[in-house]
């Protein structure tokens, strides 16, 4: 069975600050990976997804998560928050085969102006 | 291009009623997943549908039951609800080509059960 998790479950930062959110997961076959982010008042979003070839992946507003195999990691990084970055994250990881997404247990990011 | 929309967007139920909650998938979109995010939780995977049938369940019980419509359209039923199903329920619409299951989600449905 699929499993995620999250280690930083609420996280404040000042804005400019850097930022990396902790997943690991646990899935013995191959997986595709998202981030996925829920502003305040909004649906969920992918941030960025990574199914094969380079393992750094570029998602939209300046975020990027890096897939490390051996570690069955996949960090989400940005290197100067903003204030409009409050939101929840979530780590998710769906096998090749199907649509299922098993979800982390999401990070809650507050940024302070 | 029309996103994933849902309906209703709140509901209050009690106990013992049955609940159904609706889905309209993405544009061009055949295969509608359900997951319920309890608050503080991420969500959790219910069951999926591709072409109108059942394609892979989670780990939840029979009283949860849904279907999808000829136009890929998604209704999500409960029966029996208990109050553990408060929730926020979520839909997601893909169109699964080879390995790429990217899925796009709605704005949901916020059940409360009293």
């Amino acid at each position: 069975a699929q499993s995620v998790s999250q280690h930083n479950h609420h996280v404040i930062l000042s804005e400019a600050a850097s930022l990396e959110l902790g997943c690991n997961y646990s899935y013995g076959g191959t997986v595709n990976l998202f981030w996925y982010v829920q502003y305040p008042g909004q649906h969920l979003q992918l941030l960025l997804k990574y199914f094969s070839g380079d393992p750094l992946v570029k998602g939209i507003k300046g975020f990027e998560a890096e897939f490390i195999k051996s570690k069955f990691s996949f960090n989400l990084r940005k290197p100067s928050v903003q204030w409009s970055d409050t939101a929840e994250y979530f780590c998710a990881v769906g096998a090749s085969s199907g649509d299922k997404l098993t979800f982390g247990t999401g990070t809650r990011l507050a940024v302070r102006p | 291009e029309t996103g994933v929309t849902q309906s209703p967007t709140h509901l209050i139920k009690t106990r013992g009623q049955q609940v159904t909650l609706r889905c309209s998938s993405q544009s061009g979109h055949n295969t509608v997943s359900w997951y319920q995010q309890a608050l503080g939780q991420g969500p959790q995977f219910i069951f999926q549908y591709y072409r109108e049938e059942e394609n892979g369940r989670g780990n939840f019980p029979p009283r949860f039951s849904g279907l999808q419509f000829p136009n890929y359209s998604s209704e999500l039923n409960v029966n029996a609800l208990e109050l553990d199903d408060s929730a926020l329920y979520l839909c997601a619409s893909s169109l699964p080509v080879l390995d790429y299951n990217e899925q796009f989600f709605g704005p949901g449905t916020r059940l409360t059960v009293l």
